[in-house]
């Protein structure tokens, strides 16, 4: 079945580097997405991957993707508090996503 | 662009009664809507796909006869709650998309629900 999973928790210094993992299952996914969530709040796309590339990069944010392995992973260089908050990765076509638990992600000033 | 709101953005019930929540797609008109539910610090579930003007897809284990969906025009779909209890307490989160296909949908600010 469909499965997406990501570490729960990360904590990282102001203006370093953050790597958010996910592991997916469906490869037949058409997309693969990171929202981000802040509390209370509903879901903002950050960016999103085609199945079919490698790498993506926008402005601070870098997206890898794994297809063999199916890993995908998000980088935000020069972390920020404001990039405090929930990261959801998804995986979808074009009718339907799947998210994983979301990854809590710290910034420590 | 690509706005999508809800009302209420919180709302407290009694047990058993019923709770209507609406989505709307501000400036697009929104072929297909999509209803999730959050637990505290979990993910999103994925609960019905409706399309306007026909019945919602429900996702297995979802009661349709309880989360009633009506997508009656393109830029409104409603999800009512009936006879509410407490474990129906949630964050409900709706989405829209645009056109057949479109990779992106977009987000409501969520509807946190309480059932007393």
């Amino acid at each position: 079945g469909e499965d997406v999973e990501q570490s729960l928790f990360l904590s990282v210094r102001e203006g370093d580097s953050s790597v958010i993992n996910c592991t997916y299952t469906d490869s037949s996914s058409t997309y693969l997405y990171w929202y981000k969530q802040e509390p209370g709040a509903g879901l903002q796309l950050l960016t999103y991957i085609f199945s079919n590339m490698d790498m993506k990069q926008d402005q601070r944010l870098t997206v890898l993707l794994n297809k063999k392995d199916k890993h995908l992973s998000l980088r935000i260089a020069d972390t920020q508090t404001g990039d405090s908050a929930i990261y959801f990765c998804a995986e979808g076509s074009s009718y339907k996503l799947i998210f994983g638990s979301g990854t809590r992600l710290l910034v420590r000033p | 662009g690509a706005v999508v709101s809800q009302h209420p953005s919180w709302v407290i019930c009694k047990s058993g009664t019923s709770v209507k929540i609406e989505c709307r797609s501000l400036d697009f008109q929104a072929t297909t809507m999509f209803w999730y539910r959050q637990f505290p610090k979990q993910s999103l579930m994925l609960m019905a796909t409706s399309n306007e003007g026909s019945k919602a897809t429900y996702e297995q284990g979802v009661e349709k006869d309880k989360f009633l969906i009506n997508h009656a025009s393109l830029t409104l779909s409603t999800l009512t709650v009936t006879s509410a209890h407490p474990e129906d307490s949630s964050f409900y989160i709706c989405s829209a998309r645009d056109t057949p296909g479109n990779y992106e949908q977009y987000f409501g600010p969520g509807t946190r629900l309480t059932v007393t």
